[in-house]
């Protein structure tokens, strides 16, 4: 059974970095058969896609637009983990992350396995 | 990147009813459209992958069908605990974007 754990502080300063991390179990980072992605909810912009990494015999990253100057996703192969980085953050910002997994089986499209959620709020 | 809508955003019915809720597309997708069901306070679930493909464990009252730009997300008789959020989400092509969501509340 794969599960996502997620960390991460819930509070974060206008202008600072936003960091989260979700841990891995039941399955790989460095998986040739997934990609793992970041995802956000917040009442204003509903769910938003923001990246990925994967592993198909090298590292993949790949970002959404509205973000990508700003995101950084790395995987931590060492602690089967990856994180999320997210930049000069504003309250616009704040919304519920949420760690997901991806699989071939399903095209590598969509979200079979989410971590918990992480509320971040942007606030001074 | 692609828009999709959903609609209605609210739909009010009674337990043992027939849910319809509708997802289009502003380009075709082929089939390449998910539902997930979000309760409060949880990670959305996944429903359905590829336009009406059922995931494990997912109950048979839910039914997906569509192709292009019009798909539709069935639940032949509303549970109690299907009262919550539903979206929808393609994988066409990159990025994948969500539906704004429905919202099935008890009538």
């Amino acid at each position: 059974q794969v599960q996502l754990q997620q960390s991460g502080p819930g509070l974060v300063k206008p202008s600072q970095t936003l960091s989260l991390t979700c841990a891995i179990s039941g399955d790989s980072v460095s998986s040739n058969s997934a990609a793992w992605n970041w995802i956000r909810l917040s009442p204003s912009r509903g769910l938003e896609y923001l990246g990925r990494t994967y592993y198909r015999g090298k590292w993949y990253t790949d970002y959404a637009v509205s973000v990508k100057s700003r995101m950084t996703i790395n995987p931590d192969t060492a602690n089967n983990r990856f994180s999320l980085h997210l930049t000069s953050v504003t309250p616009e910002d704040t919304a519920v992350y949420y760690c997901a997994r991806a699989h071939v089986f399903l095209g590598t499209g969509y979200f079979d396995y989410w971590g918990q959620g992480t509320l971040v709020t942007v606030s001074s | 990147e692609i828009v999709l809508t959903q609609s209605p955003a609210t739909l009010s019915l009674s337990p043992g009813e027939r849910a319809t809720l509708s997802c289009r597309a502003s380009q075709s997708i082929s089939r390449y459209l998910a539902w997930y069901q979000q309760k409060p306070g949880q990670a959305p679930r996944l429903l359905i992958s590829d336009a009406s493909n059922r995931a494990a464990g997912i109950p048979a009252r839910f039914s997906g069908s569509g192709s292009g730009t019009d798909f539709t997300l069935t639940i032949s008789s509303l549970e109690p605990e299907d009262f919550v959020v539903y979206y929808c989400q393609h994988r066409d092509n990159w990025p994948p974007t969500f539906g704004g969501g429905t919202k099935v509340e008890i009538k």
